[in-house]
């Protein structure tokens, strides 16, 4: 069965960084585009990262609210894939959830983890 | 940015009803929407992709077409278990955008 497990939220104040994680199973990772989409308390979807595959050179790409303070990475070896957050705001506070995508985006979805940036 | 118009975002039905969601994005889009649920407390889960086809597990009383440039989730004999929030999504260029939903629930 599928399952991808986010893993390392927490509370951090702003300007502080963190690094969330996510483990995947069940399906062939290396073959599978990886994202990361949040969702702010009581609010809807936003697309964060996207990171490709090998053959597509691990391409990246980010929402603009992110760009420049946010790095996507992946680790086939061990299908993991990360999310490097730097200089982290109050309005980055959500739950964070990793998804892959085999024949579009979202196709699985892990139970999120949450991250508050407060002071 | 394609904008994706999302409505309602309300929408009180009864069970055993048929109810349809629409989505109009700002652009061509082609069939590249995809439709969630999402349950309080859970993760999005897939329900629809190009447009109109049904993902793995997902019963066939939910369907999606496209009429002109608005795409709509239809359900058929509302079901308790189908009272969530569904959000479309396209994927046709990034960055990728979600509407804004539309919160179904028991009239």
């Amino acid at each position: 069965a599928v399952q991808v497990v986010e893993s390392g939220g927490g509370l951090v104040q702003p300007k502080e960084s963190l690094k969330i994680s996510c483990a995947a199973s069940g399906f062939t990772f290396s073959n599978a585009a990886m994202y990361w989409v949040r969702q702010a308390p009581g609010k809807g979807l936003e697309w964060v990262a996207r990171i490709r595959t090998k053959p597509k050179k691990y391409a990246t790409y980010y929402a603009d609210s992110v760009k420049g303070r946010f790095t996507i990475s992946r680790d086939d070896s061990k299908s993991m894939v990360y999310l490097q957050m730097d200089n982290l705001k109050t309005e980055d506070t959500a739950m964070y959830y990793c998804t892959a995508g085999y024949s579009g985006p979202f196709d699985y979805w892990g139970q999120g983890v949450m991250v508050t940036v407060s002071s | 940015d394609i904008q994706m118009t999302q409505s309602p975002s309300s929408l009180p039905a009864s069970l055993g009803d048929r109810v349809t969601i629409t989505c109009r994005p700002s652009q061509d889009i082609g069939i590249y929407i995809r439709w969630f649920q999402q349950k309080p407390g859970k993760s999005p889960r897939l329900m629809i992709y190009g447009a109109t086809n049904l993902a793995n597990g997902v019963p066939s009383r939910f369907s999606g077409s496209r009429s002109g440039s608005d795409y709509s989730l239809t359900i058929n004999r509302l079901e308790s278990e189908d009272m969530a929030i569904y959000y479309c999504l396209q994927h046709n260029d990034y960055p990728l955008t979600f509407g804004s939903g539309t919160k179904l629930e028991i009239k």
